[in-house]
């Protein structure tokens, strides 16, 4: 079946660090990769996406490369802010069954202090 | 602007009632999904529907119903017989094409009391 494994967390940083959030997946067939961020409190939002191989979605400073060889879509920042503070969800979509249900990993908190 | 509405925001039950979550969107969406999400598991598929007057059940549609007589709306109940049903229920919907994303309402808190 289809999965998404992301890494664990409270991911904690100070403001201005690099952020890596992992995300790896497993699907049949060929998906489409997103990363959606949800504030407390509220639903998610897309933050990016990628719809192919070595394409690299991108969004307020946050970016992500779809590599189909090692089945990965890690989210990077280079200098992350207190807004940032929020669960990021990796998620796929592949045709199954004639739909395409949007599957999601666990989720990851960050937290950055001032 | 277009998007989806869920309400009520907060929902207080007593054990043993049924009650029903609102979802409406206005997305021209053919896809509607309803999620549940508890603290470190992530979104579970309840239930979604591809197309009007049909529904298919998710990972965890025990205790669950929904219906979709109108392409705008896919309401969820939760019955009696959903043994904790104390979540944060999330809406969804989409093109439901290849490449295309999801949108999502701004979710509705059930506690059971």
């Amino acid at each position: 079946g289809n999965s998404v494994t992301q890494m664990e967390g409270p991911v904690t940083l100070s403001e201005e660090a690099f952020l890596t959030i992992n995300c790896t997946y497993t699907a049949t067939g060929y998906p489409s990769l997103f990363w959606y961020v949800q504030y407390p409190g509220e639903g998610l939002q897309l933050l990016l996406k990628a719809t192919k191989a070595d394409d690299k979605g991108s969004n307020k400073g946050f970016e992500a490369t779809y590599r189909k060889e090692t089945t990965s879509f890690h989210l990077e920042k280079g200098s992350v802010q207190v807004s940032d503070s929020a669960v990021y969800f990796c998620a796929l979509s592949v045709p199954s069954g004639g739909s395409y249900i949007p599957t999601f990993g666990r989720g990851t908190s960050l937290i950055v202090h001032p | 602007d277009g998007g989806i509405t869920q309400s009520p925001k907060y929902l207080f039950r007593k054990e043993g009632q049924n009650v029903t979550l609102s979802c409406e969107q206005n997305l021209n969406h053919d896809a509607m999904y309803w999620y549940r999400q508890d603290p470190g598991q992530g979104l579970r598929l309840i239930y979604y529907s591809q197309i009007v007057n049909d529904f298919q059940k998710g990972d965890i549609a025990e205790g669950y119903s929904v219906s979709r007589e109108k392409k705008e709306s896919f309401p969820l109940t939760v019955t009696s017989a959903q043994k904790n049903p104390t979540a944060f229920y999330l809406c969804a919907s989409s093109k439901d094409r290849a490449k295309t994303e999801a949108f999502f309402g701004q979710g509705t808190r059930l506690t059971v009391v």
